[in-house]
């Protein structure tokens, strides 16, 4: 059963830094790229990261760029997303999604998400 | 970036009627790189369709994609009191990848 499970959220300060992990079982996660979707509270879902499934492609939004770096570590099995100088509008619960195909795509299964709260 | 703009933002519908939602493309996605979610307050969204039209594992077949090009839709047929969510398109052709705003179905 594929299982992806974030840690790492919590409340920061504006110009603060966070690390979110995502721990990913089941599959074959170095076979797969991996995602960040983000959801402001009662907003819509807006696309964040992504990375290939080596590693050494990544995209990212451009409200996040230069400011977050995605990454993964095979041997661990886990996604990270590194959050720095963050600001009030980066609030929101944050999902690491696998991809459907070994390819970029659609996102097959969704963690369960973790809350970023950024606030004085 | 493709800016993705979902129409109507609400759609006011009965049980076992249809629902057509509309996502636009500001342009040609120029394949089938497109997706349809499903998500429950309080929840992960759900895949329901990628490539266009390819319903994802356990999706249930009154739900369809079409469309091509700019212009694509996902209709629900014979609605069900949990088809009453909110639904998003994802474009995953030219990175960003980004989402559509999403639709809401309610109940009337």
């Amino acid at each position: 059963e594929v299982q992806l499970l974030e840690s790492g959220g919590g409340l920061v300060q504006p110009g603060g830094s966070l690390r979110l992990s995502c721990a990913a079982s089941g599959f074959t996660f170095s076979n797969y790229p991996m995602t960040w979707v983000r959801q402001a509270p009662g907003k819509g879902l807006e696309w964040v990261s992504a990375i290939s499934s080596s590693g050494d492609s990544t995209y990212y939004a451009d409200s996040v760029k230069g400011r977050f770096t995605i990454s993964r570590d095979k041997s661990e099995k886990t996604l990270y997303l590194q959050m720095n100088n963050l600001r009030a509008e980066d609030t929101a619960v944050y999902y690491c999604a696998k991809n459907l195909l070994r390819t970029w795509g659609s996102y097959e299964y969704w963690g369960q998400g973790t809350l970023v709260t950024v606030s004085s | 970036e493709i800016v993705l703009t979902q129409s109507p933002r609400t759609l006011s519908l009965s049980p076992g009627e249809s629902a057509t939602l509309s996502c636009r493309a500001s342009q040609s996605l120029g394949s089938t790189y497109l997706a349809w979610y499903q998500q429950t307050p309080g929840q992960a969204p759900r895949l329901l369709i990628s490539g266009i039209s390819n319903r994802a594992t356990g999706i249930p077949d009154r739900f369809s994609g079409s469309g091509s090009g700019t212009e694509l839709t996902l209709t629900i047929s014979r609605l069900e009191p949990e088809d009453f969510v909110v639904y998003y398109c994802q474009q995953y052709g030219v990175p960003p990848f980004t989402f559509g705003g999403g639709t809401r179905v309610e109940m009337k």
